[in-house]
């Protein structure tokens, strides 16, 4: 079974710096996908990146990045010039590649909250 | 783009009615819909994952006669909240995955009187 952790319940940046939420995760598969998800407060998820598991490039979306550990299993999201717009509860998140309908499984979420 | 819709975004009801939540899968083919159910500040709970045509798998401690699911074609998963109780009262996310795609709808907010 696998098992995704997000050990900081809730973080705080101020605006325009950067923050990093980490993530490590549990696994023996060997092909596999990596999500960060933002929830804002519609509670609409809503997908940040994605990894694939076999790829060592770390993934960038804007101001988003990962770190991918692959060896150490952590997988952790830096927002750089954080924005106000960028409150809300992220979730990461693990999927294994080899069959369609695998399950996703979530990190028990962190609340990030922008200040002004 | 591809998207999945749900509906209703929020519903308030009396203790006893059922009520049915619905999901679309626009631009894109559901193969699978997984339905979450997610409380407060929490993370999502997996209830159950149906595949279209086939009976939904539940997860444990999740009574299938209470949450009734149906996935009768590859764009519409229904779920139905049976005899709602207060303590049903939560928001609950369907997510579409068909090949490598995998979308969330927005949700439904349900609050049993």
């Amino acid at each position: 079974a696998q098992t995704v952790t997000q050990s900081q319940p809730e973080m705080s940046v101020q605006e325009a710096e950067t923050v990093t939420l980490s993530c490590t995760y549990d696994t023996s598969e060997n092909n596999y996908y990596l999500f960060w998800y933002k929830q804002p407060p519609s509670r609409q998820m809503i997908l940040v990146i994605r990894q694939e598991a076999y790829k060592q490039q770390n993934a960038t979306e804007n101001r988003f990045s990962v770190n991918f550990q692959k060896a150490a299993k952590s997988f952790s999201l830096k927002i750089s010039d954080s924005q106000l717009g960028d409150t809300a509860m992220y979730f990461c998140a693990f999927i294994p590649s080899r069959t369609s309908g695998s399950r996703l499984t979530f990190g028990e979420g962190t609340q990030l909250t922008v200040n002004p | 783009g591809a998207v999945v819709s749900q509906h209703p975004s929020w519903v308030i009801c009396k203790s006893g009615t059922s009520v049915k939540i619905e999901c679309r899968s626009l631009d894109f083919q559901a193969t699978t819909m997984f339905w979450y159910r997610q409380f407060p500040k929490q993370s999502l709970m997996l209830m159950a994952t149906s595949n279209e045509g086939s009976k939904a798998t539940y997860e444990q401690g999740v009574e299938k006669d209470k949450f009734l699911i149906n996935h009768a074609s590859l764009t519409l998963s229904t779920l139905t909240v049976t005899s709602a109780h207060p303590e049903d009262s939560s928001f609950y996310i369907c997510r579409g995955q068909g090949g490598d795609e995998q979308f969330f709808g927005p949700g439904t907010r349900l609050t049993v009187l």
